[in-house]
């Protein structure tokens, strides 16, 4: 099974500042198209997720470019450049290689 | 606008079954992969299933495969979820996702609550 990993699980951020969240597979991401499938959520309290990143490092329409993506393989990166009040909310990444799996998500708040 | 609508959510006693439909507008339906995704209230979210545009093709998370069934009318412009053998543990929201770039997409509905439980 592919698994899968988050750190940190929770991250306390104060505003202005910037958000790192990581996310690690238990197997290479590349997809034999030579994409890697390695795709970044948020959910908001109370409301469905939200599609931010897909294919590692490419912004969905709407997504704010305080977001960005990063990485390769089996290890990769959401950052927040500068965390705003509405950055709260869960974050969750997925792969896309063996069907799709998501990560255990992190909580991001405000410190 | 794109419009995903779930519906067809409840209460179930396990060993049940449950059908879910998810009716979508705002885009060509017949064009697009789309995905079931469910989520345990407070928890993580879980990828289920998927299914190609012209339905001819469906996947399955182990976790549901030989109990749920994803189905598609182009025609109705709705998406399926049959679920059949429903445990205590399927109790979830579930959410219907258009598929794209690979994976579930930006698009998502508010979704549906199912509960199973005696």
């Amino acid at each position: 099974d592919l698994v899968m990993t988050q750190s940190p699980l929770s991250l306390a951020v104060a505003l202005g500042q910037p958000a790192s969240i990581s996310c690690r597979s238990s197997q290479s991401l590349v997809h034999h198209n030579g994409n890697t499938q390695l795709y970044w959520f948020q959910q908001r309290p109370g409301q469905p997720p939200r599609r931010l990143i897909y294919q590692v490092s490419n912004r969905d329409s709407g997504v704010p470019d305080r977001f960005s993506g990063s990485g390769a393989g089996t290890e990769f990166t959401l950052k927040i450049s500068r965390v705003e009040a509405e950055d709260v909310g869960v974050y969750y990444c997925m792969q896309g290689v063996l069907l799709h799996t998501f990560g255990p998500g992190t909580q991001l708040e405000i410190k | 606008e794109v419009y995903i609508v779930e519906s067809g959510g409840g209460l179930v006693q396990p060993g049940g079954s449950l059908r879910l439909s998810c009716a979508a507008s705002g885009f060509t339906f017949s064009g697009y992969w789309m995905h079931w995704v469910r989520q345990v209230p407070g928890k993580g979210l879980e990828w289920l299933s998927r299914i190609t545009n012209d339905g001819g093709t469906s996947w399955y998370a182990d976790s549901v495969e030989g109990r749920f069934t994803i189905s598609r009318d182009n025609a109705k412009n709705t998406l399926y979820l049959q679920m059949n053998s429903l445990r205590v543990d399927d109790t979830a929201v579930y959410y219907c996702v258009r598929g794209e770039e690979g994976g579930p997409g930006n698009f998502w509905g508010q979704g549906t609550l199912v509960t199973v439980s005696s």
